[in-house]
């Protein structure tokens, strides 16, 4: 089994709809992530979470929020969704140890907002 | 702020030829380097990595030096392919403080029979 799961793996949705994209984990990890991919942008970072009380914003939050609801899960949310936000959203995980913090990724949720 | 700079692809290749992808990066302190692979339809895997200056990271026949003094880490294989059609993205982690990934753009790869 994948040591990061995402779901749903595809979505596509309307505008103005709220829209939720969960990630799990079984690597252990306190630390959890959301970027978005899109072409010829590399991948953006939207929120992170060092523990569960732990929440920071990313270089890309507007519009977004998310729920760390327990070591092994981190969502995230679109409130009111809108064509802009259409991309290929990863969640990823790490740990720090012998003085770097490698991430290791979900599958990807690939998203359209029509 | 920090800031990771990949050369433009897409990379076209024939089987057996040397690959080169140029990355440089901006950062304070002495960060971590990466090189991430995403194939095709897939999440991105860690390749390789390295801690600190004058580190080699190998994995897979691919190497990557971190060299400080040229704020650098290329990506070279000495034969390539097919299978390593991919897209590359480097990758820093800061040295102090918070250690959320900065990302390169990628660099698509592809080879050809």
């Amino acid at each position: 089994d994948a040591d990061v799961t995402q779901t749903p793996r595809n979505r596509i949705t309307k505008t103005g709809k709220r829209i939720m994209l969960e990630c799990s984990q079984t690597k252990g990890h306190d630390r959890m992530y959301w970027y978005r991919q899109d072409p010829g942008l590399g991948l953006r970072l939207i929120y992170y979470s060092f523990d569960v009380k732990d929440i920071n914003k990313g270089e890309i939050s507007d519009g977004y929020s998310v729920s760390r609801q327990a070591q092994a899960k981190f969502s995230l949310s679109l409130e009111s969704a809108i064509p802009n936000q259409t991309a290929l959203y990863f969640c990823a995980t790490s740990e720090p140890r012998g003085g770097t913090d490698t991430q290791y990724f979900g599958p990807g949720t690939r998203l359209t907002v029509l | 702020g920090d800031s990771v700079t990949q050369m433009e692809g897409p990379v076209t290749l024939s089987e057996e030829a040397f690959l080169t992808i140029n990355c440089t990066y901006t950062a304070t302190g002495y960060p971590s380097l990466f090189w991430y692979v995403q194939y095709p339809g897939e999440g991105l895997q860690l390749l390789l990595k390295a801690t600190k200056a004058d580190d080699k990271g190998s994995n897979k026949g691919f190497e990557a030096t971190y060299r400080k003094e040229t704020t650098s880490f290329h990506l070279e294989k000495g034969s390539v392919q097919v299978s390593d059609s991919a897209v590359y993205f480097c990758a820093l982690s800061p040295g102090t403080g918070r250690r959320a990934l900065t990302f390169g753009s990628g660099t698509r790869l592809q080879v050809q029979p």
